[in-house]
């Protein structure tokens, strides 16, 4: 299975400011297609999963443009331009170029 | 508006069976991957089962095969989970998820189950 690896997985935060994730792979999650198909997701607490990014850099709709994704072949972040209140939660990177799909540990985001 | 609402889950003791169930809405849920994922406590998120549009295709983490089978009903909008010879290490939140283009673009609010004697 490909392993997803984050870092870091607890990361302090001040509101206003800048903030990233890193997500690595244990092999190169670019498909027979072309596409390289990395995901982040973001658990609020007491929520389900909500996807914010698909496709590296993807951002979903009604996701705020603070948010942004980008990467290439194994080495892939997260960044947060100016963190707010709304944003802590536990943040998560997802494969779907193999199977089994398979997410990183998940990193917890606190002010 | 996408909605998916699981039920079923619950209390069973090892070895037990539950069948999970998610009704879809808001969708074309005939047109679409559907997937299962979970959430153990104290640990990260994981695939466990996908099906196609027609059923004629499942895939399953290793960890599941031969106990768990997805399955589905496009004529009442619904995905199953049948999970049998359940272990302690199955306990998670159970979330139904819609799949597309190698994804999980929506999720259910999740089920709990917890298998303990």
């Amino acid at each position: 299975d490909v392993v997803m690896t984050q870092s870091p997985l607890s990361l302090p935060v001040t509101l206003g400011q800048p903030a990233s994730i890193s997500c690595r792979s244990s092999q190169s999650l670019v498909y027979s297609n072309g596409n390289t198909y990395l995901n982040w997701f973001q658990q609020r607490p007491g929520q389900s999963p909500r996807r914010l990014i698909y496709k590296v850099s993807n951002r979903d709709s009604g996701v705020p443009d603070r948010f942004s994704g980008s990467g290439s072949g194994t080495d892939f972040t997260l960044k947060i331009s100016r963190v707010e209140a709304e944003d802590v939660g536990i943040y998560y990177c997802m494969q779907g170029t193999y199977w089994p799909w398979t997410f990183g540990q998940g990193t917890k985001v606190e002010v | 508006e996408v909605q998916l609402v699981e039920s079923g889950g619950g209390l069973v003791q090892p070895g037990g069976s539950l069948r999970l169930s998610c009704a879809a809405s808001g969708f074309t849920f005939s047109a679409s991957w559907m997937s299962w994922v979970r959430r153990a406590p104290g640990k990260g998120l994981e695939g466990v089962a996908n099906i196609k549009q027609d059923g004629s295709e499942m895939y399953y983490v290793d960890s599941v095969k031969g106990r768990f089978t997805i399955s589905r009903d496009n004529a009442k909008n619904s995905l199953y989970l049948q999970m049998d010879s359940l272990r302690a290490e199955d306990t998670a939140v159970y979330y139904c998820a819609r799949a597309a283009d190698r994804s999980v673009d929506y999720w259910g609010q999740g089920t709990q189950v917890t298998v303990s004697s």
